[in-house]
C-alpha cells in the first residue's frame, strides 16, 4: 500500500513555544490529507480537512488560529501547534487520499508541551 | 453528522478462537467502511474494507460482513494469532460537498491469549 511518513515522531517542547509536524505522501500525490488527534485509549478525532492548494477545513471547536494546517503541495501536509500549552499534549496523526476512497495514516507524532 | 458506536470495548479470546467486533452507524449516506487495525504508538493501519454495494468480504482469516438496512457491519477474525493483539477501529464513510469525511467508531482492544 501507499506509504504516509510523518516527522518528527516524537516532540518536547516548552509551553508558549510552537510546534510544526510534517505529514508526507511518499509514493503518490495526496489530493486530500487529513489531520486527526488522538487522546490515550480514546478514538481518533477529525480535526481539519486540506485539500492542496486551498484552506484546511476545521472541525466544529477546533481553534484554526492554533492550529495551523498548510497543504502546500500534493505531497505535503504541515501542522502547526502555535502557543503550545499542556493541554495540547496528544497523538497527532495525518492521512492522506489520492483519488480513491482509501485513507493512508501516517505513524503518529506524539507532543508533550512541558 | 455520522455517529459510530462499536463494541465490545475490550475483547480477550483464545489463541485459534474467532473474535467478532460489532459497529452500527446512524448516516444511511454512509457508503465505505473500512476496519483499521492499530498497534501501541502507531498510526492505524487499513485491515480491510467493505463498500455499500457489497454485503460481505474476506480476506484470509479476516471477514466483514455490512447490513444496511440495519446500518451495521462487522469484523470476523478467525483463527487468531497472539500477532491479531491491538486495537481495532471501525469507521463510516462519506462525502459530504466533495471530499471525504470519515467518523471512527470508539475502538476495542483486542488481546488474543496465546
Amino acid at each position: 500500500g501507499a506509504v504516509v511518513s510523518q516527522h518528527p515522531s516524537r516532540v518536547i517542547c516548552k509551553s508558549g513555544t510552537s510546534v510544526k509536524i510534517e505529514c508526507r505522501s511518499l509514493d503518490f500525490q495526496a489530493t486530500t490529507m487529513f489531520w486527526y488527534r488522538q487522546f490515550p485509549k480514546k478514538s481518533l478525532m477529525l480535526m481539519a480537512t486540506s485539500n492542496e492548494g486551498s484552506k484546511a477545513t476545521y472541525e466544529q471547536g477546533v481553534e484554526k488560529d492554533k492550529f495551523l494546517i498548510n497543504h502546500a503541495s500534493l505531497t505535503l501536509s504541515t501542522l502547526t501547534v502555535t502557543s503550545a500549552h499542556p493541554e495540547d499534549s496528544s497523538f497527532y496523526i495525518c492521512s492522506a487520499r489520492d483519488l480513491g476512497s482509501e485513507q493512508f495514516f501516517g505513524p503518529g507524532t506524539r507532543l508533550t508541551v512541558l | 453528522g455520522e455517529n459510530v458506536e462499536q463494541h465490545p470495548s475490550t475483547l480477550s479470546v483464545q489463541e485459534g478462537d474467532s473474535a467478532v467486533i460489532k459497529c452500527t452507524y446512524s448516516d444511511s449516506a454512509s457508503n465505505y467502511f473500512p476496519w483499521y487495525k492499530q498497534e501501541l504508538g502507531k498510526g492505524p493501519q487499513l485491515i480491510i474494507d467493505i463498500r455499500s454495494n457489497v454485503g460481505e468480504k474476506k480476506d484470509q482469516r479476516i471477514a466483514v460482513t455490512l447490513n444496511k438496512t440495519a446500518k451495521h457491519f462487522s469484523l470476523h477474525i478467525t483463527e487468531t494469532q497472539p500477532e491479531d493483539s491491538a486495537v481495532y477501529f471501525c469507521a463510516a464513510s462519506t462525502s459530504p460537498g466533495g471530499y471525504q469525511k470519515v467518523t471512527f467508531g470508539t475502538g476495542t482492544k483486542l488481546q488474543v491469549i496465546p
